[in-house]
């Protein structure tokens, strides 16, 4: 079974970082794509990043391009986002996802229950 | 980037009753279309992969249709357990984006 497991969300100021990280386990790690979709309270859902399999291939949302940086290390089963300058706008509940093949243009199969952000003074 | 619409936004409907909701993309976008179902306070469920394609264990009264640009999504008799929001989203060229969403409740 798949299990994907958030966590280092919570309260930051504006302008400041958080590094979010997924446990996976259930699954070959090494042979799917990753993506981190967030939902803002009350909102839909926003796909934020995706990252391949190899790690070649990343993509960002025109709205976090140069803040955010997705990585992955296949050693700890383990997928990240880093956030930088972050704005009231960035809060929402970030889910962490599996896609349903290497490349980053393919379908999210799994979900996590999602880790929430809070970007307040 | 390619823009997701969806309609209606919400809607009613009786238990039993077929519910239909429309999902269009701003290009084409082929077969590349998606359909989750997300219940309050949780997790996104995919519910239909590549517009018609369903996913293992979920119930055939949904089911998905389209192709290009205009796409929809049907439950063919609405029940209980089907109260939920539903999303379309491309996963033809990154970012992937999802439709506005579809609330979906009983009349």
């Amino acid at each position: 079974e798949v299990q994907l497991v958030e966590s280092g969300g919570g309260l930051v100021q504006p302008g400041r970082s958080l590094r979010l990280s997924c446990a996976a386990s259930g699954f070959t790690f090494d042979d799917y794509a990753m993506y981190w979709v967030r939902q803002a309270p009350g909102k839909g859902l926003e796909w934020v990043s995706g990252i391949s399999w190899k790690s070649d291939s990343v993509a960002y949302v025109d709205s976090v391009k140069g803040r955010f940086t997705i990585s992955r290390d296949h050693a700890k089963n383990s997928l990240y986002l880093q956030m930088n300058s972050l704005s009231p706008e960035d809060t929402a509940l970030y889910y962490c996802a599996k896609g349903s093949r290497g490349t980053i243009f393919g379908v999210i199969t799994g979900w996590g229950q999602g880790t929430f952000v809070m970007v307040s003074s | 980037d390619i823009q997701m619409t969806q309609s209606p936004s919400s809607l009613s409907a009786s238990i039993g009753d077929r519910v239909t909701i429309t999902c269009q993309a701003s290009q084409d976008i082929s077969t590349y279309l998606d359909w989750y179902q997300q219940k309050p306070g949780k997790a996104p469920k995919l519910l239909i992969y590549d517009v018609s394609n369903l996913e293992t264990g979920v119930p055939s009264r949904f089911s998905g249709s389209g192709s290009g640009t205009d796409f929809t999504f049907s439950i063919s008799s609405l029940q209980p357990e089907d109260i939920a929001t539903y999303y379309c989203q491309q996963h033809d060229s990154p970012p992937l984006t999802f439709g506005p969403g579809t609330k979906v409740d009983i009349k």
